[in-house]
């Protein structure tokens, strides 16, 4: 079944904990990015990725890393995490090319809904 | 100003009723359009895509876009309470190899 899965799906965790948010695809898609959403704010992208080593920061970048050392993987890694950080993220994947139907098709995970104490 | 507004409703109809869903935007560069619903604890699933201005109809769902307006609507005929979700709209520049700006959702509840 094509997808995208995340884990953990509900992480609590407190001020300053390393953690990382792991995404997975098995679409063979190039382009991945990661969003987080918040009551009122709707969908903002935090980092995207348009093929492997390749990475850019999204609308809201601060205080995320993200790596993509392979095309199906691309965790999110929260170094210090925060307070303002407890969210609701969503990795995606999209097939290549710049439009159209199936272009525009992002495949979201489930989601991983983070508290930060 | 946010780039996109979407009121975040909720919005209770009964069954069978039309809905009718609106986003409006300020820069007038984006060109690609979309509607994404999401249900409870689910990611969003893309719904309807446009590009640029008019409408595009599949089953019992229109889009439209007016860029004159910039103003783009999701109409859904004989609702069912399974419509019942989030509707998110989302918009992207021409030629932009990244992103989708969303906008808030709103929250959709068909009742039987």
């Amino acid at each position: 079944e094509a997808q995208v899965t995340q884990n953990p799906r509900y992480l609590i965790t407190v001020t300053g904990k390393k953690l990382t948010v792991t995404c997975s695809q098995n679409m063979n898609h190039e382009y991945m990015s990661w969003y987080r959403q918040d009551p009122g704010l709707g969908l903002r992208q935090i980092y995207y990725s348009m093929n492997v080593e390749v990475t850019d920061k999204g609308d809201v970048p601060e205080g995320y890393k993200v790596s993509r050392k392979e095309k199906r993987n691309f965790p999110l890694i929260l170094e210090s995490p925060s307070p303002n950080q407890t969210s609701l993220y969503f990795c995606a994947s999209r097939p290549p090319g710049l439009a159209g139907q199936n272009q525009e098709t992002q495949y979201f995970g489930p989601g991983t809904r983070l508290l930060v104490l | 100003q946010k780039e996109v507004e979407q009121d975040p409703g909720p919005l209770s109809v009964p069954e069978g009723a039309i809905v009718s869903l609106n986003c409006t935007y300020s820069n007038s560069a984006f060109q690609y359009f979309m509607w994404y619903r999401q249900y409870s604890r689910k990611g969003p699933e893309l719904l309807m895509y446009t590009y640029s201005s008019g409408n595009k109809e599949d089953g019992r769902f229109t889009a439209q876009v007016d860029k004159s307006s910039k103003y783009i609507s999701l109409f859904i005929r004989d609702s069912q309470p399974s419509d019942s979700a989030t509707y998110l709209c989302a918009m992207r520049f021409s030629g932009s190899a990244r992103q989708l700006t969303f906008g808030s959702g709103t929250q959709l509840t068909v009742l039987p």
